[in-house]
């Protein structure tokens, strides 16, 4: 069964670094997401991408946060200087086009997650 | 704005015996609902989906919810635990306005044997 696949499982950075999450969405996806979980917190949605460019953004998606499909399977998350607060498990998820835009009531493939640690 | 609420962060149940997960949501309209598991290690799974078809949803190894309109619940059971079914448990509420999904805290399944 096709599935998201994500690299790193674990990275650890120093504050200020710039980190680099990798997610390969499985192959006929047309959306794609980033959503956090910072420990003991909710599962946050981050960022929606469609189309090679962001649909939706959280409140949290601030500009040190950016995204990128560079080639055809990579969907990157890139975290340009880190912080102590962004330590947390980053999900990667990917559905295909049933739904369209709206697409709310078709599932999301998640993969298994990069836990990122700053220290 | 369409939230989700579990009630329970931890739920210990012995196998074979019924599981119980409970979740309340909040919206103004008939909202889209999902449960998601996470295994250690593992990604989110969709365990089942609630999309105003039925309000009795069956889903993947033998899960079952119930959308009840009247007590804004969407509650996970399972008649008999098995141990591989521990893990931890999302309710999940699709954000038309966001057009992303908002996740509950989790109720963490512990089985004993």
């Amino acid at each position: 069964e096709p599935e998201v696949t994500q690299t790193p499982s674990h990275q650890v950075t120093q504050m200020g670094q710039e980190v680099i999450l990798r997610c390969v969405p499985i192959s006929n996806h047309l959306y794609f997401y980033w959503y956090r979980q910072i420990l003991g917190q909710k599962v946050e949605f981050l960022v929606s991408f469609y189309n090679n460019e962001i649909s939706e953004k959280s409140e949290i998606f601030d500009d040190q946060f950016s995204v990128e499909r560079p080639d055809g399977s990579n969907f990157t998350l890139k975290i340009r200087s880190t912080k102590l607060e962004d330590s947390a498990m980053y999900f990667c998820a990917s559905r295909d086009s049933s739904g369209g835009a709206l697409g709310g009531l078709y599932e999301q493939y998640f993969g298994p997650g990069t836990r990122l640690t700053v220290t | 704005a369409q939230s989700v609420t579990q009630l329970d962060s931890h739920v210990s149940v012995s196998e074979g015996t019924p599981v119980l997960l409970r979740c309340n949501y909040s919206s103004s309209y008939s909202p889209s609902l999902f449960w998601y598991v996470q295994h250690p290690n593992k990604g989110l799974q969709l365990l089942l989906k609630y999309t105003s078809a039925a309000t009795l949803v069956k889903g993947i190894n033998g899960f079952e919810a119930e959308f009840k309109k009247s007590e804004t619940s969407f509650h996970l059971t399972k008649p008999s635990a098995h141990m591989s079914d521990a893990a931890e448990y999302f309710c999940v509420v699709y954000r038309t306005g966001r057009r992303a999904l908002t996740f509950g805290s989790g109720t963490r399944l512990q089985v004993q044997p």
